[in-house]
């Protein structure tokens, strides 16, 4: 069956180190991968998005690799602040057609000052 | 920066009530979205449009919803008569469609609550 998973339980660190939240996907061959961020009660809030050939894209303090042979996505977040704390999703497109996401459960980041 | 907007930010209803979601999605894009996420669970895809027509929908959206572009910049969904189960966040989202690669943008939410 078709699955996204990311790490359900919260991922707790502390300010300025760097966070990494896993992605694996099964049964998918996905051309890209999207990430976003949640607050509790809001809407998701994209991020950075990859594409099969690119291995790695970054956005600031924000880094995203995709490796098609692992089926995985790695988020990471460098020098993390407070602020960056929220619940994490990425999302594919199961049929590269631009018709809809499916998104995984979240990983929820929790960045102690 | 421009936004997908949605209204009401909350609704409640009584179990078997119409409900009318509404979305004002990003200005020049294209293809539209509505997703759902029921309290503690994933964000899950309903349905998305194009051109006037459903292109995909879920297995969850049978024939008690339904979607509309009543004019050129809204876009909502439609629940007939509403379940307890329907209890969830609504979020409309937009995409340009430049590419199949180009970004769904998402609104904050409708929270629906069916008592």
């Amino acid at each position: 069956s078709q699955k996204i998973e990311q790490n359900s339980e919260a991922l707790n660190i502390q300010e300025g180190k760097t966070a990494t939240l896993t992605c694996n996907y099964t049964n998918y061959s996905p051309a890209y991968l999207q990430w976003y961020r949640q607050d509790p009660g809001r809407g998701p809030v994209f991020l950075l998005l990859i594409r099969e050939n690119e291995k790695e894209k970054r956005k600031e303090r924000l880094k995203v690799t995709f490796d098609t042979t692992l089926k995985q996505s790695l988020f990471h977040i460098t020098a993390s602040q407070p602020a960056d704390s929220a619940t994490y999703l990425c999302a594919l497109d199961p049929n590269n057609a631009g018709n809809m996401l499916t998104f995984g459960g979240g990983t929820r980041l929790m960045v102690k000052p | 920066e421009p936004e997908v907007t949605q209204t009401p930010s909350h609704q409640v209803t009584q179990m078997g009530q119409e409900v009318i979601l509404r979305c004002v999605p990003i200005s020049n894009h294209l293809y539209f979205y509505w997703y759902r996420q029921i309290l503690g669970q994933k964000v899950e895809f309903l349905v998305s449009f194009y051109n006037n027509e459903i292109s995909e929908k879920s297995e969850i959206f049978d024939d008690q919803f339904s979607v509309e572009r009543p004019d050129g910049s809204n876009f909502t969904l439609k629940i007939r008569s509403t379940k307890l189960e329907d209890s969830a966040m609504y979020f409309c989202a937009s995409r340009a469609g430049t590419g199949n690669t180009d970004t769904q943008y998402f609104g904050p939410g409708t929270r629906l609550t069916v008592l």
